[in-house]
């Protein structure tokens, strides 16, 4: 499996785009890009994937990079309760073993 | 409501004593997930089920035990014999080929 990195943590003013780079430099062309999020001590939740185009969906946009070394995930409008670790991950069939959650960007949305 | 049920939110048990971690979902969900999540780490699977009567181990099977007799239940057992215990426990389901797991509230267990 493909391993992504991310910065430990990013700050975000309430309101703006929260931009959110994941690095997998290492990604194989079967492997899609998945972000999830955890909101403190509650279960992760599925964000959105991708593979090759940019994609959109009510909670974010995914932007990823025509060499697909790296992607952007953006929330449009950032809010108190978007405070959370964001967590990107490279997987696809036929990868070994299942999603492997590393330890995300904590990203904190400030008033 | 569809969805994935842990019980209970918090658990304590003293050092020796086997416990058992119950998941449930109603999503109709073919595979199964139990991962163990330290404080400030990421999560780590523990074992899997992608069918009923089949499971297999995860990165951090060894003391640690599941069962897989109905499609709705994963429950995890957390034996004497796992060294370190105390930790955040969350399952998952996902349908059998599907990317997205739906995770459920996660249970914190406390071993003194």
């Amino acid at each position: 499996d493909a391993k992504t990195t991310q910065p430990t943590s990013m700050d975000c003013a309430e309101g703006r785009a929260a931009n959110l780079p994941c690095n997998h430099s290492t990604i194989s062309g079967n492997e899609y890009v998945y972000w999830y999020r955890q909101i403190h001590s509650q279960g992760p939740q599925y964000i959105i994937h991708g593979l090759k185009n940019n994609e959109t969906n009510e909670m974010a946009s995914l932007i990823i990079t025509e060499d697909r070394k790296s992607s952007t995930l953006i929330l449009p409008h950032a809010t108190l309760r978007d405070t959370a670790v964001y967590y990107c991950i490279a997987w696809g069939r036929g990868s070994q073993g299942n999603l492997i959650f590393g330890k995300g960007t904590k990203l904190s949305v400030k008033p | 409501d569809g969805g994935i049920t842990q019980s209970p939110k918090y658990l304590f048990r003293k050092e020796g004593q086997n416990v058992t971690l119950s998941c449930e979902q109603n999503l109709n969900h073919d595979a199964m997930y139990w991962y163990r999540q330290d404080p400030g780490q990421g999560l780590r699977l523990i074992y899997y089920s992608q069918i009923v009567n089949d499971f297999q181990k995860g990165d951090i099977a060894e003391g640690y035990s599941v069962s897989r007799e109905k499609k709705e239940s994963f429950p995890l057992t957390v034996t004497s014999a796992q060294k370190n215990p105390t930790a955040f426990y969350l399952c998952a389901s996902s349908n059998r080929g599907a990317y997205e797991q739906y995770f459920g509230p996660g249970t914190r267990l406390t071993v003194t």
